[in-house]
């Protein structure tokens, strides 16, 4: 069964305290993976696509990374306001399916 | 642009009775996609538009549940009868086609008693 795993499933950080937010995945045949970030009360607000490992995309304080297992979402220097839910869905090759298949999400902390 | 547009925001409503969601896609966005989280788990989807034909509906639960595109517009989600189990957010995603990201509204929430 595809799988989609994120962690950790939270983390603190203080400001200005750089780490990263893992997703790994299990299925065969990626067509993308998609990074969200979550408020409370509102829905995924979309961030980043990668499609092939080795790709890399940026914007502003967030960097994500893909390898054939699993991808990275970079938070350099982050700021209170970074603090949400980011969530990982990955979209596989299976027929005209199209559908997301998301992880549980780590939620996010910067305390300032 | 305006984004994906969901309605009601919250919905209480008791078992055995019936409840409709409606979601507006971003004009424009000839996909258009359910999902929904219940209990604190992880979104899942429920299925896909292209248009106003049913692309792809296999994370239906079953068939209390009736989703409707007409005219490849709005698109309304019909829980009858609700049961408890139905409690959660549900979500409504479009995009231009289908190989572009999926862009969310906030959701509903619904709550069966």
């Amino acid at each position: 069964e595809d799988q989609v795993t994120q962690s950790p499933e939270a983390l603190r950080l203080q400001e200005g305290e750089s780490s990263s937010l893992n997703c790994s995945y299990t299925v065969s045949g990626l067509r993308g993976l998609f990074w969200y970030r979550q408020d409370p009360g509102k829905g995924p607000e979309f961030l980043f696509t990668l499609y092939s490992a080795g790709e890399e995309k940026e914007k502003e304080r967030l960097k994500a990374t893909l390898t054939k297992k699993e991808s990275f979402l970079h938070i350099t220097a982050p700021k209170p306001e970074d603090s949400a839910t980011y969530l990982c869905a990955v979209q596989y090759s299976s027929g005209s399916a199209r559908q997301l298949t998301f992880g549980s999400g780590t939620q996010l902390t910067v305390l300032p | 642009e305006a984004g994906v547009t969901q309605f009601p925001s919250h919905s209480v409503i008791e078992k055995g009775q019936t409840v409709t969601l409606r979601c507006d896609p971003i004009s424009g966005h000839d996909n258009l996609y359910w999902y929904r989280r219940v209990m604190g788990k992880e979104i899942k989807f429920l299925l896909h538009f292209v248009k106003e034909s049913k692309q792809d509906e296999s994370g239906m639960p079953n068939n209390r549940f009736l989703a409707e595109r007409t005219g490849g517009t709005y698109s309304t989600l019909k829980v009858q009868p609700a049961e408890l189990e139905d409690s959660g957010v549900y979500f409504c995603a479009s995009s231009r086609d289908s190989n572009q990201p999926q862009h969310f509204g906030d959701g509903t929430r619904l709550s069966i008693l």
